[in-house]
């Protein structure tokens, strides 16, 4: 029962540096998402892609590039790392849109 | 376009307490809505869910009506354990395409003995 599963769990960065957070669901499901998650921003939003082939930019797409590498991954890139990225980050999908979302365990990134 | 508003915590609670964590909702046409709970160190689960005005979700004692006339969705218990502390997420989603989720910005709740 694998779910959504996203690597790195921890990763420390140096301001500059770039790096890929990468996920996988297992479920068959279509669309995928990565959020990012900040205290007393709730979730937000940065990209998502609502079936293979397709991506679009969220609330908070600005640094950030995605790619839909095949129905079960769903890449995320931060090409020049900034303090302001410091987060955490969630991978989730769900079969459609407005279907219930499943979300992976989270990737604790910072930067410094 | 849509958005989700809720109560900002923290809530602290007694063991045994009565807890309701109000939502309200901005959207067009018929949204489904969501409570979703966050444990420490972990990803979002679904707690419960509605898809259409007046449908109650339950689960684990946690109950949530969607009441299209004030368009509200606020999720109760009658009775928190320690082990409901975590923070909760309202959430909807439009009824159009695959538009993504939209989630309020959550209320942290601690229950102590």
């Amino acid at each position: 029962n694998a779910g959504v599963t996203q690597t790195p769990k921890f990763q420390v960065l140096k301001t500059g540096q770039s790096m890929t957070l990468q996920c996988a669901q297992d479920m068959n499901h279509n669309s995928m998402y990565w959020y990012r998650q900040d205290p007393g921003m709730g979730l937000r939003l940065i990209y998502y892609s609502a079936s293979e082939g397709t991506t679009d930019k969220g609330e908070v797409p600005n640094g950030y590039n995605v790619s839909r590498l095949n129905k079960r991954e769903f890449s995320l890139r931060l090409e020049s790392a900034a303090p302001s990225q410091t987060s955490v980050y969630f991978c989730a999908s769900s079969d459609r849109g407005q279907d219930t979302i499943y979300f992976g365990e989270g990737s604790w990134l910072t930067v410094v | 376009g849509n958005s989700v508003t809720q109560m900002e915590g923290p809530v602290t609670l007694s063991e045994e307490a009565f807890l309701t964590i109000n939502c309200t909702y901005t959207a067009t046409g018929y949204p489904s809505l969501f409570w979703y709970v966050q444990y420490p160190g972990e990803g979002l689960q679904l707690l419960l869910k509605a898809t259409k005005a007046d449908d109650k979700g339950s689960n684990k004692g946690f109950e949530a009506t969607y009441r299209k006339e004030t368009t509200s969705f606020h999720l109760e218990k009658g009775s928190v354990q320690v082990s409901d502390s975590a923070v909760y997420f309202c959430a909807l989603n439009g009824n159009s395409g695959n538009t993504p989720l939209v989630f309020g910005k959550g209320t942290r709740l601690s229950v102590i003995a």
